[in-house]
């Protein structure tokens, strides 16, 4: 069975400074691991993807995340907020295996102070 | 560049009437998913289809049916609607196994009074 746990509910940051959202996996398999955000009143869209191959993953908009398999850990980053990524951050685990489906986490809302 | 489309945006129901959420994907992808959101949840698997005549169960199933007769078209129909299915619903595609990423369509907001 895989699962995700994402650690924070809430993240708030000031404009210019680092985002750290943190994530945890929980998989029997080889996972593949996404970021996925959702501004408010709209659609998914793909941040990033790890399928192993390098472990730093770097995702549109400056965000990076890095897997780390020891730690069963797949934390976002980013060196500098903007405004605009103010939205809600979801991590999403496959492990290919069982129904072939991806299981969310329970979201980060991010937001970002001026 | 269509991806997945879904229909309609918007619905109100009344307790007991029954409808049809559209979803539609111009990918050729085999696996399509149907998932719901609560507020300040993620999202919860409802059913997925592996391909054309195939489907299964998710997490959250009861009160919802599919079908998939062909690749592109995935509807969801939703029988006897309930208080409890309030939510927004995501259709999702996607090409194969593990390795590859989900698009999604932009959701449909139903409320059911």
């Amino acid at each position: 069975a895989q699962s995700v746990t994402q650690l924070d509910s809430h993240v708030s940051v000031s404009e210019g400074t680092p985002v750290l959202l943190r994530c945890n996996y929980s998989s029997s398999y080889s996972p593949s691991l996404f970021w996925y955000v959702q501004h408010p009143n709209k659609g998914l869209q793909l941040l990033l993807k790890y399928t192993s191959a390098a472990t730093l993953v770097k995702g549109i908009n400056g965000f990076e995340a890095e897997f780390k398999k020891s730690e069963t850990s797949f934390h976002l980053t980013k060196p500098s907020a903007h405004m605009s990524d103010a939205a809600e951050y979801f991590c999403v685990v496959s492990d290919g295996a069982g129904r072939r489906a991806l299981t969310f986490g329970s979201g980060t809302r991010l937001q970002v102070q001026p | 560049n269509a991806g997945v489309t879904q229909t309609p945006k918007f619905r109100i129901l009344k307790i007991g009437q029954s409808m049809t959420l559209q979803c539609t994907q111009d990918m050729n992808h085999n696996y399509m998913y149907w998932y719901r959101q609560d507020p300040g949840m993620g999202l919860k698997l409802i059913y997925y289809s592996v391909g054309a005549g195939i489907t299964d169960k998710g997490e959250v199933p009861n009160g919802y049916n599919v079908s998939r007769s062909t690749t592109e078209d995935f509807p969801l129909r939703l029988e006897l609607a309930a208080p409890s299915q309030t939510s927004v619903y995501f259709c999702a595609s996607r090409q194969g196994e593990s390795v590859t990423e989900a698009f999604f369509g932009q959701g449909t907001r139903l409320t059911v009074v």
